[in-house]
């Protein structure tokens, strides 16, 4: 079956400006979870989303955000782009079982100009 | 999430076998120990979890400590392909992992 799928793969942005990221997770799986990866802070858990609804949080601000639809689709959105924001956004999806493996995606990778 | 520690690399030869540690001397007793890699340009990939027995898959073996204190992957023929970043990370329950530094391991031909 169909892993998860991230698009765009790449995204040039200026800052101030605003930028949505879409993931598709793999069938049948229910949650979603977004992470940013930097040369300096490594992996960073974002948000997790189950059936549409926000489960958890990371440590980012407000300019971070998501939300997930009925499909179980998620969507993610950085207003006011700054350059640190310049990273690979990457998306795991899973099933809604305790302690079960994530799975994920190819990672999106945004540069702030 | 209790805190994991690794070493920052680790080096091995081709075909044999490689042991990455892992210390979680606060693990607590819901937490289970996953492993993930990631491999230049590609995202996280799942290794393998346990909570407290020994586990095999085709990709490799973790071995847990008898007080949970420790834990090591073992790649039993390392190839090239298994260049990467291993994480430790332990995990009570939902989706989110908490990722540390990892092992850089190095495959030498």
């Amino acid at each position: 079956k169909a892993g998860v799928t991230q698009t765009p793969r790449y995204l040039i942005k200026t800052r101030g400006q605003q930028v949505t990221l879409s993931c598709s997770p793999i069938s049948g799986h229910r949650s979603v979870s977004w992470y940013q990866q930097t040369p300096g802070q490594g992996l960073q858990f974002l948000f997790e989303y189950f059936s549409e609804t926000q489960r958890n949080k990371g440590n980012f601000p407000g300019r971070f955000s998501g939300r997930q639809f009925s499909n179980s689709r998620s969507e993610m959105n950085v207003s006011t782009l700054e350059l640190g924001d310049s990273a690979l956004y990457l998306c795991a999806s899973s099933l809604e079982v305790k302690n079960t493996e994530a799975f994920f995606g190819q990672g999106t990778r945004l540069t702030v100009v | 999430d209790a805190k994991t520690t690794q070493p920052n690399s680790m080096e091995s030869n081709e075909e044999e076998p490689v042991h990455l540690p892992c210390n979680h001397s606060t693990i607590s007793g819901t937490d289970y120990i996953h492993w993930y890699r990631q491999l230049p340009s590609q995202g996280p990939e799942y290794v393998i979890h346990g909570l407290t027995s020994n586990v095999n898959n085709r990709m490799a073996s973790l071995a847990i400590a008898e007080d949970r204190k420790s834990s090591t992957l073992i790649l039993h023929r390392a190839t090239l392909r298994d260049a990467a970043v291993y994480y430790c990370i332990l995990k009570t329950s939902g989706s989110r992992l908490t990722f540390g530094e990892g092992t850089q391991l190095t495959v030498n031909p």
